[in-house]
């Protein structure tokens, strides 16, 4: 079946450093590709998407590649704030899929100033 | 546009209870979609609702049922709670022909099952 891994958390960062959070999917077919984030206390935002392979999803500083010959989806920021720190999920949906996501199971990130 | 509303926000039932969420999707979106989310956990898709009829479902007991309405708001029910049952549901909402490439979700319903 498919599944997401997502690297485990907590990852610590001060301002302004280089965030990475790596990502790699098992899939029966040809997925689409999302990071979602969730804040404190609150439901899941969709922050970027890819829906074929070499697609770069982008927004708010982040961007992510889809990489089929890797089977992964890292999601990176150049220059991180404390309005980052939340949750972060990794997820896929398959065409046949009817509309299933598949969540890893979260990176919390924590910034500091 | 008020996006995907849930309701209500926090509940705490006694196990064996029965419990009824609820979920209005997002203006222009046709299907909804239920998840659990366990503390610390990713979502796990329970499951999902098109034309008034579940379309698909994931591991879950018979337990998590479901309804939609013609408006396309949805229920979901859980019968005879159990404590592993205490999670935060999230509701997302979609078109039926992006179902699979755009998903927008609700803020949730946290349940405690004492």
């Amino acid at each position: 079946g498919n599944s997401v891994t997502q690297m485990e958390g907590p990852v610590t960062l001060s301002e302004e450093a280089f965030l990475t959070i790596n990502c790699t999917y098992t899939a029966t077919g040809y997925p689409s590709l999302f990071w979602y984030v969730q804040y404190p206390g609150e439901g899941l935002q969709l922050l970027l998407k890819a829906t074929k392979a070499d697609d770069k999803g982008s927004n708010k500083g982040f961007e992510a590649t889809y990489r089929k010959e890797t089977t992964s989806f890292h999601l990176e920021k150049g220059s991180v704030q404390v309005s980052d720190s939340a949750v972060y999920f990794c997820a896929l949906s398959e065409a046949d899929s009817w509309g299933k996501f598949q969540f890893g199971a979260g990176t919390q990130v924590v910034v500091t100033p | 546009d008020a996006g995907v509303t849930q309701s209500p926000t926090h509940l705490i039932k006694t196990r064996g209870q029965q419990v009824t969420l609820r979920c209005s999707p997002k203006s222009g979106h046709d299907t909804v979609s239920w998840y659990q989310q366990a503390l610390g956990q990713g979502p796990q898709f329970i499951f999902q609702y098109y034309e008034e009829e579940e379309r698909q479902r994931g591991n879950f007991p018979d337990r998590f049922s479901g309804h939609q309405f013609p408006n396309y708001s949805s229920e979901l029910n859980v019968n005879a709670l159990l404590l592993g049952d205490s999670a935060l549901y999230l509701c997302a909402s979609s078109t039926f022909d992006r179902r699979n490439t755009e998903a927008f979700f609700g803020q949730g319903t946290r349940l405690t099952v004492v």
